[in-house]
């Protein structure tokens, strides 16, 4: 069964940082592009940062650009986002998404059920 | 980047046809076949409808349909069903660096 399992989520204080993983099983992980995807409470679905199969494209939203990191170690089959410089704004649930094929470009066919990041003092 | 423009909500009643709005730019929905929809039911994971316009994903009805005209795209669901009722999202790939931009969502109400 192909899965995405996010962690790291939790409450932060504003300015702080805090790393989400999300563990993929099921699929032959280093042929796809990975991205992450968040959504605020109540609120709709926002593009965070993708990246390519082999890390050489990465792109980010302009909410986040400068203060998050998205990687990948395909050898443990995982896909991170490294979030410095959190602010209040930042509370969403996080989702980590598998491409449908290959590249950037393409839909998002599997999601996980994502984890909760809130930013409070 | 300008979120794509979706209509905030839709209703219909059981077995009728509603559509979808999705307008952006050249940049993006005008540019490229990379439209894509997901359905999001309530406290769930959203799930992916139709891609690259107007491809539908194995297991999703043909009753969902997607289409494109400049820089409009739409979905269309036929004969409505009361499980149709969700949040439903569009996205497209865009030229800028940050590569995907989504639509700020229609709720669709089956009345």
């Amino acid at each position: 069964e192909v899965q995405l399992v996010e962690s790291g989520g939790g409450l932060v204080q504003p300015g702080r940082s805090l790393r989400l993983s999300c563990a993929a099983s099921g699929f032959t992980f280093d042929d796809y592009a990975m991205h992450w995807v968040r959504q605020a409470p109540g609120k709709g679905l926002e593009w965070v940062s993708g990246i390519s199969w082999n890390s050489g494209s990465i792109g980010y939203a302009d909410s986040v650009k400068g203060r998050f990191t998205i990687s990948r170690d395909n050898a443990k089959n995982s896909l991170y986002l490294q979030m410095n410089s959190l602010r209040a704004e930042d509370t969403a649930l996080y989702y980590c998404a598998k491409v449908l094929a290959g590249d950037l470009s393409s839909a998002f066919d599997i999601w996980g059920q994502g984890t909760m990041v809130t930013v409070s003092s | 980047q300008s979120a794509l423009t979706q209509p905030a909500s839709v209703s219909g009643s059981p077995g009728q046809s509603i559509t979808i709005s999705c307008t952006g730019t050249s940049s993006d929905v005008g540019g490229y076949n990379y439209v894509s929809w997901y359905q999001q039911h309530p406290g769930k994971a959203p799930k992916l409808m139709i891609y690259d316009v107007s491809n539908r994903p194995s297991g999703v009805s043909n009753r969902f349909s997607g289409s494109k005209s400049g820089n409009t795209a739409s979905l269309t669901i036929s004969g409505l069903q009361a499980e149709d009722e969700a949040d439903y999202y569009c996205s497209s790939y865009t030229s800028s660096s940050t590569q995907v931009v989504f639509g700020g969502g229609t709720k669709l109400t089956v009345l």
